[in-house]
């Protein structure tokens, strides 16, 4: 199984702060990685896949790239509406896993 | 509009067996794999199992294999979950999740219900 990492485990932060959230993957996955955000008691949401393709409805503030095996959330402005916990998940290999989380809150 | 609706959740015993259910609709369901994705209470997410579009081809998580078995009724628009053998680590609240593409490999999951809570406890 690829056991997916993420980094940190939890941030705090401002509005309007830049949040940078990494992924690491300990094989190659190609660009199949994805991120989706989850707020308490909903069903996670799709914001990017293929490491960096926005889903169609998400705002611009949210971008993905990748650099090898690392992969990057990165909320360009932060709003009251992204207070939420983010997982990453990689759909290259069954069983697909995802990363653990990172919990942003209002600091 | 994409709604996945689950149902048959609630409290079993050990070693007992509940089937979840998954109503689909707003778009044309037999073209899409489809699978369930768990969150035991406080943790992460685990995927399950996937099932093709036709039902001809399934996949489980190890942790479930042998015990679950994930089937669909494209005449229905919804998709099952079969769950035997129950055990505490079964309990978590249950998602189906619809793939973004037509294929059921290297698709992220872009549309999912809200879920239905599996306890398993004597």
């Amino acid at each position: 199984d690829i056991q997916m990492t993420q980094s940190p485990s939890s941030l705090s932060a401002s509005v309007g702060d830049r949040v940078i959230i990494t992924c690491r993957a300990p094989q190659s996955i190609s660009t199949y990685l994805n991120w989706y955000q989850q707020k308490p008691g909903k069903a996670p949401k799709l914001l990017i896949f293929a490491a960096s393709t926005l889903q169609t409805g998400v705002p611009s503030r949210f971008s993905g790239s990748r650099s090898g095996t690392d992969f990057t959330l990165i909320i360009s402005s932060l709003q009251p509406e992204d207070f939420a916990t983010y997982f990453c998940q990689q759909n290259y290999n069954v069983p697909f896993t995802f990363g653990p989380g990172t919990k942003v809150d209002i600091k | 509009e994409v709604q996945l609706v689950e149902s048959g959740g609630g409290l079993a015993q050990p070693g007992g067996s509940l089937r979840l259910s998954c109503a689909a609709s707003g778009f044309p369901f037999s073209s899409n794999a489809m699978n369930w994705v768990r969150q035991a209470p406080g943790k992460g997410l685990e995927w399950v199992s996937l099932i093709s579009g036709s039902g001809d081809k399934t996949y489980y998580a190890d942790s479930v294999k042998g015990r679950i078995t994930i089937s669909r009724d494209n005449s229905k628009n919804t998709l099952y979950l079969q769950m035997n053998s129950l055990r505490d680590e079964d309990t978590a609240t249950y998602y189906c999740a619809k793939n973004l593409g037509q294929w059921e490999l290297l698709q992220p999951f872009d549309y999912w219900g809200q879920g239905t809570l599996v306890t398993v406890s004597s």
